[in-house]
């Protein structure tokens, strides 16, 4: 019962290096989000795939970029990471839309 | 600035009590969903409203979507400890952007 599986779930970087945050699903869904969650915020999307061969822009896309590898595989990569980018990262996964959402567990990112 | 605006922040009763958890905006929304989320996970649709007006039971949980479709609570009869989350409620304006409220800390005392 794998469904979405986010990798690290944990990860310290310093400012300025650079990491990948690596997301796949197993139900062969269309559409793919990355979403960060920070206290008092709520969940922002990130980038969404709408599907396999697309990416577009969420609410706060500066400072990221996404792959959609294939149509399982969702990754989001920080090029030069940032304090502001301490946060809980979630994949998610949708059938298609307006399907129901499938998060992850969540990736744990501090930057320091 | 949230587009859901989501009250009160923090909600905590004895086991047994009644709860509502608000959810509001100035926004119309094509529908609008309730998460729960727990501690280490990620959140977990409860359910979607769609249609103006709109009633959903879910066990002890209610869930009414605002005639205008841009308000909607969430009620809980009886809580219970298991009922001890963050809920979170989601608008749909298009079809891939879910704009999410801050969440409402629910804990529920044994």
């Amino acid at each position: 019962n794998a469904g979405v599986t986010q990798t690290p779930k944990f990860q310290v970087l310093k400012t300025g290096q650079s990491m990948t945050l690596q997301c796949a699903q197993d139900m062969n869904h269309n559409s793919m989000y990355w979403y960060r969650q920070d206290p008092g915020m709520g969940l922002r999307l990130i980038y969404y795939s709408a599907s396999e061969g697309t990416t577009d822009k969420g609410e706060v896309p500066n400072g990221y970029n996404v792959s959609r590898l294939n149509k399982r595989e969702f990754s989001l990569r920080l090029e030069s990471a940032a304090p502001s980018q301490t946060s809980v990262y979630f994949c998610a996964s949708s059938p298609g839309a307006p399907g129901t959402i499938y998060f992850g567990e969540g990736s744990w990112l501090t930057v320091v | 600035t949230q587009l859901l605006e989501q009250s009160p922040q923090f909600l905590s009763i004895q086991e047994g009590e009644n709860l509502t958890v608000y959810c509001n905006s100035s926004s119309v929304f094509s529908s609008l969903q309730w998460y729960r989320q727990e501690p280490g996970e990620g959140p977990v649709l409860l359910v979607t409203v769609v249609t103006g007006g709109e009633v959903k039971k879910l066990k002890r949980l209610t869930f009414q979507f605002g005639d205008a479709r841009k308000d909607s609570s969430l009620h809980i009869t009886a809580a219970q400890p298991g009922d001890t989350g963050l809920y979170l409620c989601a608008g749909r304006s298009n079809d891939y952007k879910l704009s999410f409220g801050a969440g409402t800390t629910v804990t529920v005392r044994a």
